[in-house]
C-alpha cells in the first residue's frame, strides 16, 4: 500500500460545482495533514492545514478521519481559478519529520 | 521579501555527468527540504537540512548528496547522472525543522540526455 493515496483525477466540472476529493494514507502515526495546490509547471503552494475537527476557509472544507486514515478536500462554487492539481500532504515524525506527498488529483473547472 | 530562490531554472545534462543545484531560503527560515518531482507524481522527499545539519533523507542513492551552508542556503549534488534523474527539483525553507508548511521554490528543471 503507498503511503498516501489519491485518486489522480482529472475531475472536470462546470463552474459552480461543488467537488470532493479523497486521500488515504498508511502510517497510522503520522501527526499532520494537509492539502497543497500546485498549478501547472509551477511550485506546491500551501492550501490548508487538516484537523481532527475539520475545517473551513472559505469555499474549502476539509475533514480528517484518524480512524480511517482518511482526508478529503470539498470545494464549493468552483470557479475556473481553481483548476490546479490538489496534493494531499501527511507529516510524520520519526527519528526525522518527512513530509510525504500523494500523486495529486488533477481539477479541471470549465465555464 | 524574496522567496526561496533556485538556480538554475533549467538545465540540460548527459548520463554519467554530475549537476549542481542551488537554493536560498526565505531570509529567516532555517530549515531547507529537497524533493525530486516527476512528471505526473507528487514531490518526493530527498534530504532536510536544519541548523547546517541533515535531519532526514528520503529513499534515494548516494548519488545524491547535499549541504547547507552557514547562510542557510544549501546545494543539492547528483552524480553520475541516469536518464531517470529527469525531474522537477524543488527546493523549500520552512522556519522550523518540524513544520508542515513548507515555501517551495519555482524549482530547477533537468534533463539528462
Amino acid at each position: 500500500r503507498k503511503e498516501v493515496e489519491q485518486d489522480p483525477g482529472p475531475f472536470n466540472v462546470p463552474e459552480g460545482a461543488t467537488v470532493a476529493f479523497n486521500c488515504t494514507y498508511s502510517n497510522s502515526a503520522s501527526q499532520s495533514f494537509f492539502w497543497y495546490r500546485q498549478d501547472c509547471r509551477k511550485e506546491p503552494k500551501l492550501l490548508m492545514s487538516v484537523y481532527s475537527s475539520g475545517n473551513e476557509d472559505g469555499r474549502f472544507t476539509a475533514q480528517l478521519n484518524r480512524a480511517s486514515q482518511y482526508i478529503s478536500l470539498l470545494i464549493r462554487d468552483s470557479k475556473l481559478s481553481d483548476s490546479a492539481t490538489y496534493l494531499c500532504v501527511v507529516f510524520t515524525n520519526s527519528g526525522y519529520s518527512t513530509l510525504t506527498f500523494g500523486k495529486g488529483t488533477m481539477l479541471l473547472v470549465s465555464p | 521579501d524574496a522567496g526561496v530562490t533556485q538556480s538554475p531554472t533549467h538545465l540540460i545534462k548527459t548520463r554519467g555527468q554530475q549537476v549542481t543545484l542551488r537554493c536560498s531560503p526565505i531570509s529567516g527560515h532555517k530549515s531547507v527540504s529537497w524533493y525530486q518531482q516527476v512528471l505526473g507524481q507528487g514531490p518526493q522527499f530527498i534530504f532536510q537540512y536544519y541548523e547546517k545539519e541533515e535531519r532526514g533523507r528520503g529513499n534515494f542513492p548516494d548519488r545524491f548528496s547535499a549541504r547547507q551552508f552557514p547562510n542557510y542556503s544549501s546545494e543539492l549534488n547528483v552524480n553520475a547522472l541516469l536518464l531517470g534523474d529527469s525531474a522537477l527539483y524543488l527546493c523549500a525553507s520552512s522556519l522550523y525543522q518540524l513544520a508542515g508548511e513548507l515555501f517551495f521554490g519555482e524549482g530547477s528543471r533537468l534533463t539528462v540526455l
